[in-house]
Parts: structure tokens; C-alpha cells; sequence
């Protein structure tokens, strides 16, 4: 039984290509994340929802737009694929939006490969 | 300046030593803090969470220094397991709702 579920794991497109991953959790949380690992390993956040709500937008170019259809789905769309864009991205989810204490943390999705050729 | 720094490492250690990571942060007014263990190409998972007073968990030690923003993690003993990147990881309250601030992570290699 996978928490936080993503699809796909890898991805390898083209550049100006647009692509979407898409993410699920079953835990039953409220708020859902996306982050972006790059080669350099640092994990930022880009996105978070609670309820289908956008709460964080951190500076993101317009290219990647989220969708969250429901409070479990969160998904990700990629315009225009660049070279840059290759990175690792997880989703996320966490039951409260407001506190992130040891009772309430972030759970991880496996992660999605993208490399943009 | 980074908002969370790290040693990148790697540290190689032999089975049964003892290693001290540590990690500084920016924000004077971050409320939680974390350490997260991630595997060769897997996700961040909770090791655990860093509380004023220090805490323990097994083999794991981590301490947080409010007033010098320093947050520790200690491993005694350790196992070829253990081998993997720590990522220190602080909470950052803007604009009304919790973010979780990573370090890039201080990478551990546990040799026979």
C-alpha cells in the first residue's frame, strides 16, 4: 500500500515538449507538495495545495502549472520542456497545512525522473 | 548565505565508529527542525525530529542550539545501513503556512 504515489517514475522527453506527472496519496492528508531535487541535491519547494487550494507558490517559472482536482491528486504539468528542467521532482503530502512539527510531517512520494534531451 | 548548510561530506567510516554531522541555519525564527535520511535514489524519509532539550533515538543523537542556529546529529556505532545522505531540514512560517527548508544534505559511507 503506497502512502504517496506518483507517475511516472522516469520520464525522458524532448526539449519544448509539455509533459504532466501525476501524484496521489491515500493517508488521507490534507495538503500535498511539489518538490524539485536538481543535480545539485537541494530539494525546494514549488508548490503546495491543501483542499485544492494553492497556499505556497514559490518562484516558479509559469511553464510548470499544478492541478488538484480533488484533496487526494495533485498533479503536475510542464510546458515547453528546457534542459534545466531535468531534475528529480517528489510529491508530497502532510495532514496539517499550518504546523510542520515531529506529529505532523511531510511523507514522500518514490519521485519522478525527468530528463529533457 | 544558504538558508540551511551542510558538510556535503562524504564521510567514510569504518563499521562501529562514531559520526557528527552538523548543520547551520538562517532563519532565527524557524520552529521545527528535522532530520531526514534519503537513500541512493529513493525519497527523504523522517529519521527524526530535533527538539531544544536533545533527543535520542537508538543509536541516533540530535541536539539543537537555538541561539548559535547549529543543529547536530550524532550516530554511534554505525552500520553499513546507516550508509545513506542526511539532510538537515528547518521549517520556515511564511505567508501563513509551514514550509520545510532542506539542507543539500551531508552524504555517509559506512565501509566493513
Amino acid at each position: 500500500d503506497t502512502a504517496v504515489s506518483q507517475t511516472p517514475k522516469y520520464l525522458v522527453t524532448q526539449m519544448g515538449n509539455d509533459k504532466s506527472i501525476k501524484c496521489e496519496q491515500n493517508l488521507g492528508h490534507d495538503t500535498m507538495y511539489w518538490y524539485k531535487q536538481d543535480s545539485k541535491k537541494f530539494l525546494k519547494i514549488m508548490f503546495s495545495y491543501n483542499n485544492k487550494e494553492l497556499i505556497i507558490n514559490e518562484t516558479v517559472p509559469n511553464r510548470f502549472s499544478p492541478k488538484s482536482p480533488d484533496k487526494a491528486h495533485l498533479n503536475l504539468h510542464i510546458n515547453s520542456l528546457e534542459l534545466g528542467d531535468s531534475a528529480v521532482y517528489f510529491c508530497a503530502s502532510s495532514q496539517e497545512r499550518r504546523r510542520l512539527y515531529s506529529g505532523n510531517t511531510i511523507y514522500f512520494g518514490e519521485g519522478s525522473w525527468l530528463t529533457v534531451v | 548565505r544558504k538558508e540551511v548548510e551542510q558538510d556535503p561530506g562524504p564521510f567514510n567510516v569504518p563499521e562501529g565508529a562514531t559520526v557528527a554531522f552538523n548543520c547551520t541555519y538562517s532563519n532565527s525564527a524557524s520552529q521545527s527542525f528535522f532530520w531526514y535520511r534519503q537513500d541512493c535514489r529513493k525519497e527523504p524519509k523522517l529519521l527524526m525530529s530535533v527538539y531544544s532539550s536533545g533527543n535520542e533515538d537508538g543509536r541516533f543523537t540530535a541536539q539543537l542550539n537555538r541561539a548559535s542556529q547549529y543543529i547536530s546529529l550524532l550516530i554511534r556505532d554505525s552500520k553499513l545501513s546507516d550508509s545513506a545522505t542526511y539532510l538537515c531540514v528547518v521549517t520556515d512560517f511564511s505567508g501563513g503556512y509551514n514550509k520545510l527548508i532542506f539542507g543539500a544534505g551531508t552524504r555517509l559511507a559506512v565501509h566493513p
